[in-house]
């Protein structure tokens, strides 16, 4: 069975502190890795990483993949308290589109 | 991005009668939906997965008589719920994903809250 954890499960932070959040999984078949930000509603995409080493950035927030140790991170720096949410990491493995949800990391960024 | 809606956003109903809940891809063809639900402070759970014109593939442990999901065009899906119990009362979300999507994007609906009294 594919299985997604991430942690820590919950984190506060003040705001201008860096976080790290972290994804490990085991999937067969492994095709991505997804990065998604959920506030009140459906989550919005973020990232997607196919490639082992390779880093993805979208101003703050920055992702990398360890295919080899099978985990990724995200990065957020400055933070801010609009990046408060909770932040799903998701992996698609297997013959379709199915991806796998993380139970996610409940962010709190203080002012 | 690619935009999909739901409708209703929220709906509450009495144990016992049915809910539908409509998922429309607005601005691509969406030839693969998915469906999940997410209690609170959970994650997705995805339930089943409908290709366009096809029987839905649902998870382990969902059950399908209850969750009739159709998939009749390539810019919509439904997911009815039948005779809904108190405990069916949760987050319902789609996404889809296909047509002109980069391969394996999959875009969100803003998510149904079911409750069910």
């Amino acid at each position: 069975e594919d299985k997604v954890v991430q942690s820590p499960l919950s984190l506060v932070v003040h705001e201008g502190d860096t976080v790290t959040l972290n994804c490990s999984y085991e999937v067969t078949n492994f095709r991505s890795l997804l990065w998604y930000k959920q506030e009140k509603k459906a989550p919005t995409f973020l990232f997607m990483l196919t490639s082992s080493g390779i880093e993805k950035k979208s101003g703050r927030l920055s992702s990398i993949l360890d295919k080899k140790e099978l985990f990724s991170i995200l990065n957020i720096t400055a933070t801010q308290t609009g990046d408060s949410a909770i932040y799903l990491c998701a992996v698609r493995g297997g013959s379709n589109y199915k991806l796998t949800f993380g139970k996610g990391t409940l962010l709190t960024v203080n002012p | 991005g690619a935009v999909v809606s739901q409708h209703p956003s929220w709906v509450i109903c009495k144990s016992g009668t049915s809910v539908k809940i409509e998922c429309r891809s607005l601005d691509f063809q969406a030839t693969t939906m998915f469906w999940y639900r997410q209690f609170p402070k959970q994650s997705l759970m995805l339930m089943a997965t409908s290709n366009e014109g096809s029987k839905a593939t649902y998870e382990q442990g969902v059950e399908k008589d209850k969750f009739l999901i159709n998939h009749a065009s390539l810019t919509l899906s439904t997911l009815t719920v039948t005779s809904a119990h108190p405990e069916d009362s949760s987050f319902y979300i789609c996404s889809g994903t296909g047509g002109q999507l980069i391969s394996y994007e999959q875009y969100f609906g803003p998510g149904t809250r079911l409750t069910v009294t």
